[in-house]
This record gives C-alpha cells, sequence and structure tokens, in this order.
C-alpha cells in the first residue's frame, strides 16, 4: 500500500534499553523528518533528512540516533532509553520544501 | 532560528459562528506556511498552506488561511464552524531555502452546539 508506515505502534520498553522505530515510505520523497508529540510542547523536531545519507539534528536530538541508507526508510533509535523519552513518535516525509508533508499514524512508547 | 507561536492553547466557538485560529512565525527568507489538524489518536492531516501568490489561500472542509508578511500572521479560518471540527491544529513554517519543518505548539478547537 502508498504511503508511510511506523512500526511498531505501541511499545513499552525499560530504562536503558535500545529500542528503534521504524518509517517506511513508498513515494520515494526526497525530505524525512521525526518529531516527538509531548503535551504542552506541541511537535518538536528530532532529526531530519533531506536525502539518502543527509541527515541533520532538528530542535530536541540528544539520546536519538537515525539513519537513512534508503531513501524510503527513516529509523530512529534510542541508544539507552530514559522516561522522558515517553512520548508518541510520528514520522512525516515530504517531496520538497513546498510541498506538503505527509504523516505517519506514530508510534506510542512509554519507557518504564 | 525558525519558530512559530500559537497563542491560544484552546479557542472555544459555538457551532455556525466563525472560527479564527491564530499563528505567527519567525523565519529567515520567504516563508512556506502550513496548518495541519490532528484527530485523537491518529497522525496530522494537512489542510492548507502558502507557498507564494495570493494571501488568502483556500483549503480542506472549508478552511482557508491569510497570510500577513508584515505582520508575518498566517491566521486559520472559517466562516462557520462545525462541531466535527473540533481538533487539535497546527500551524508549521519552512524556510523555502531550508530543510526544517517546525510546528507550533497547536491549538485545541472545541466547536459546542
Amino acid at each position: 500500500d502508498a504511503g508511510i508506515t511506523q512500526s511498531p505502534r505501541y511499545k513499552i520498553t525499560e530504562t536503558g534499553r535500545q529500542v528503534t522505530l521504524m518509517c517506511h515510505q513508498t513515494w520515494s520523497h526526497s525530505y524525512m523528518f521525526w518529531y516527538r508529540q509531548d503535551l504542552g510542547h506541541g511537535l518538536r523536531l528530532i532529526y531530519y533528512s533531506a536525502a539518502a545519507d543527509i541527515t541533520d539534528k532538528g530542535e530536541v536530538p540528544d539520546g536519538y540516533v537515525v539513519s537513512r541508507s534508503k531513501t524510503e526508510n527513516f529509523p530512529l533509535t534510542l541508544e539507552s532509553a530514559t522516561r522522558s523519552q515517553t512520548s508518541v513518535y510520528f514520522c512525516a516525509s515530504s517531496e520538497n520544501p513546498a510541498t506538503e508533508a505527509f504523516f505517519g499514524q506514530g508510534t506510542r512508547l512509554t519507557v518504564v | 532560528a525558525q519558530s512559530v507561536a500559537q497563542p491560544e492553547d484552546q479557542v472555544n466557538v459555538a457551532e455556525g459562528n466563525p472560527l479564527t485560529v491564530k499563528c505567527t512565525y519567525s523565519v529567515s527568507g520567504n516563508p512556506y506556511l502550513f496548518w495541519y489538524v490532528q484527530y485523537p489518536n491518529r497522525g496530522l492531516q494537512f489542510l492548507l498552506k502558502y507557498i507564494t501568490g495570493d494571501n488568502l489561500v483556500k483549503g480542506s472542509y472549508g478552511f482557508e488561511a491569510e497570510f500577513n508578511k508584515s505582520q508575518t500572521s498566517f491566521h486559520l479560518k472559517k466562516p462557520s464552524a462545525l462541531v466535527s471540527d473540533s481538533a487539535l491544529y497546527f500551524c508549521a513554517v519552512r524556510d523555502s531555502g531550508g530543510n526544517m519543518l517546525t510546528f507550533g505548539g497547536g491549538t485545541r478547537l472545541m466547536v459546542k452546539p
């Protein structure tokens, strides 16, 4: 199916564990983004990518790692999860700066 | 650094009345401006955008927005609100020469019958 998909939809992990959130888009969009959504903070940009093998930090990158070896995939890794990383994570993609971004359904991550 | 401000956490309006959700932005260069809506437990859906041209842009579900360069604003409007418009609304900005897409804190719209 065409679109942007995130997996898993829900994840519970323990403090200190590494966890990877997956994002896959079928449009071959150049740009991809990772956001976290928390009450009172709206959507905050974690990392973004303008093309394969090009990534850059957003507003809140600490504790996160991304890679983009293929255009269609943009995984987000929490190297050592902390409770403060409990959040809803959204992945998005866009064709170019003037086009709208399309969002995945989100991953609800709970760190216990 | 670019930024977006949505000064109202919540906007309450009666069904049938006009609604306005405010947004101001700060960006170097020419702005690309977007409005998105989020329904409970869902991702964000695109409503409308301003790239260039006419300052009044029309989008999905009867929404429109007016770009005001001098006031650096991009307020979302609808002439007659519906209960089904109740949702969380986000304004976003992108520098025409840049790669970052920055969102505001969101405004919850409550439309009461």
